[in-house]
């Protein structure tokens, strides 16, 4: 079953403005992750938040987590027009240790920003 | 270059035909995943190996064969496949199942279409 879900499902923006993306989850985690893919091609890992982590950065991204709403928010600052591609939201389960690594996606958010 | 080879990148069949998807990583990871990703669903877990051994099967149906002879390779063999099997093929590594945290690294994927 679909574990994580991204809202919205279609940002578009412009050059310089800020890209917020949220994903929502069903059940426990042991991290949370996001990726990026560029259109037809393999997934790029971006950035991974733990359970305990409330907030993360890198770069222009910054990642919150809110286990007891069970969702995140990916910030994008200052975006840029290579910034365009769709971004997925996974979670790495939690059931008796074994499903670390088996990663649940989202469908993913289509952010395309304008130059 | 994310350090997972997929190969072909690109791959017509007829319905009756039999093909390989080859994966490649050099990565020293020990834990292999075959996805699928189509138009307008989330990304589907199909096949995971650790160790190369089988730890999931995700209801696939058996005209798809997956095969690891070692942990850095992982094969997806296709046999009799039907038109709705076009799709985005994604392999992906990671360290190992059962290490908290780990980030999976992808092959640019192989665009499969039946026909």
């Amino acid at each position: 079953s679909q574990q994580g879900e991204e809202d919205p499902q279609a940002l578009s923006i412009q050059e310089g403005e800020n890209a917020t993306m949220n994903c929502s989850y069903k059940t426990s985690i042991n991290n949370l992750q996001w990726y990026r893919q560029n259109s037809g091609r393999g997934l790029v890992h971006l950035i991974l938040i733990r359970s305990n982590e409330r907030e993360k950065h890198s770069g222009r991204l910054r990642v919150t987590l809110d286990t007891s709403k069970k969702s995140s928010s990916l910030l994008i600052t200052a975006s840029r027009a290579a910034d365009t591609a769709s971004y997925f939201c996974a979670t790495d389960g939690y059931a008796g240790g074994t499903s670390y690594g088996k990663l649940t996606f989202g469908q993913g958010t289509i952010l395309t920003v304008h130059p | 270059e994310t350090g997972v080879t997929q190969t072909p990148r690109h791959l017509v069949m007829g319905m009756t035909n039999k093909k390989s998807l080859k994966c490649e990583q050099h990565l020293g990871h020990n834990a292999m995943y075959w996805y699928k990703q189509s138009a307008k669903k989330p990304l589907e877990l199909m096949f995971v190996y650790n160790f190369k051994e089988q730890t999931e099967n995700n209801s696939v149906p058996s005209r798809f064969s997956p095969e690891c002879p070692n942990s850095s390779h992982l094969f997806l063999h296709l046999h009799t496949l039907q038109p709705e099997d076009s799709a985005l093929y994604l392999c992906a590594s990671s360290q190992e199942l059962g290490q908290r945290g780990t980030e999976a690294f992808f092959g640019q994927g192989t665009r499969l279409t039946v026909v």
